[in-house]
């Protein structure tokens, strides 16, 4: 079973500062995601990777940066937290980018800011 | 872009009853439409898909139908169990396309 763990679970940030958040992935997969869900709706891609030290914009990228420093390890980071940005966050992983292709999710991160 | 559309935001059953969560997607190049479950408080995970060669596949209690004409899709939980419980998504993409485009989730409950 693949496995995708993302950290911290749950998060309190005050509006301006800084938040990262981490995924790491045990599936040898190539792709990683971001996505965001709020509550009621459905999910939107924010940053993807397909290879390590590059990264791609999704569809909602404005306010967050993206890093793929492994081919483990993919990072969100908000350099400025804003109140729009309360949601829970996803990270996702697949063996490849083409359709078809099953997605892998970690539990999810829940990002507060206040 | 694409828009994918879930008519029904929550769906109650009786236990045994079936179940049907319908979709519809705009952009006719759409040609895979995969499902995810997620249970409370965890991620999403797939549980079947169907692809635009085919019309109807089923995966024991589940039972997908796909009408390219009308550009609607759907999710049948047949002989529902109270673990059936959680927030489905359908979801649909293009070959050669990581964009995969999610509906906003039924959330299914299943009542004993």
């Amino acid at each position: 079973e693949a496995a995708v763990t993302q950290s911290p679970r749950s998060k309190v940030a005050v509006t301006g500062g800084k938040v990262t958040l981490s995924c790491h992935q045990t599936n040898n997969h190539d792709y990683m995601y971001w996505y965001r869900q709020d509550t009621g709706h459905g999910l939107r891609l924010i940053h993807y990777s397909y290879v390590a030290d590059s990264t791609e914009k999704g569809d909602i990228p404005d306010g967050y940066k993206a890093s793929r420093p492994s081919q483990e390890n993919f990072s969100l980071i908000l350099e400025l937290a804003s109140l729009s940005q309360t949601a829970v966050y996803f990270c996702a992983s697949s063996w490849t980018g083409g359709s078809g292709n099953t997605l892998y999710f970690g539990e999810g991160s829940r990002l507060i800011v206040v | 872009g694409e828009k994918v559309e879930q008519h029904e935001s929550t769906l109650s059953v009786r236990e045994g009853d079936s179940a049907v969560i319908n979709c519809t997607y705009t952009d006719t190049a759409s040609s895979y439409f995969p499902w995810y479950k997620q249970e409370a408080g965890k991620g999403l995970h797939f549980v079947i898909d169907i692809r635009s060669n085919v019309d109807r596949k089923q995966s024991q209690r589940l039972i997908v139908l796909l009408d390219k004409k009308a550009k609607r899709f759907s999710l049948h939980i047949t002989a529902t169990q109270p673990e059936d419980s959680a927030i489905y998504f359908c979801a649909a993409s293009k070959d050669n396309n990581n964009r995969i485009f999610f509906g906003d989730g039924t959330q299914l409950v299943v009542k004993p």
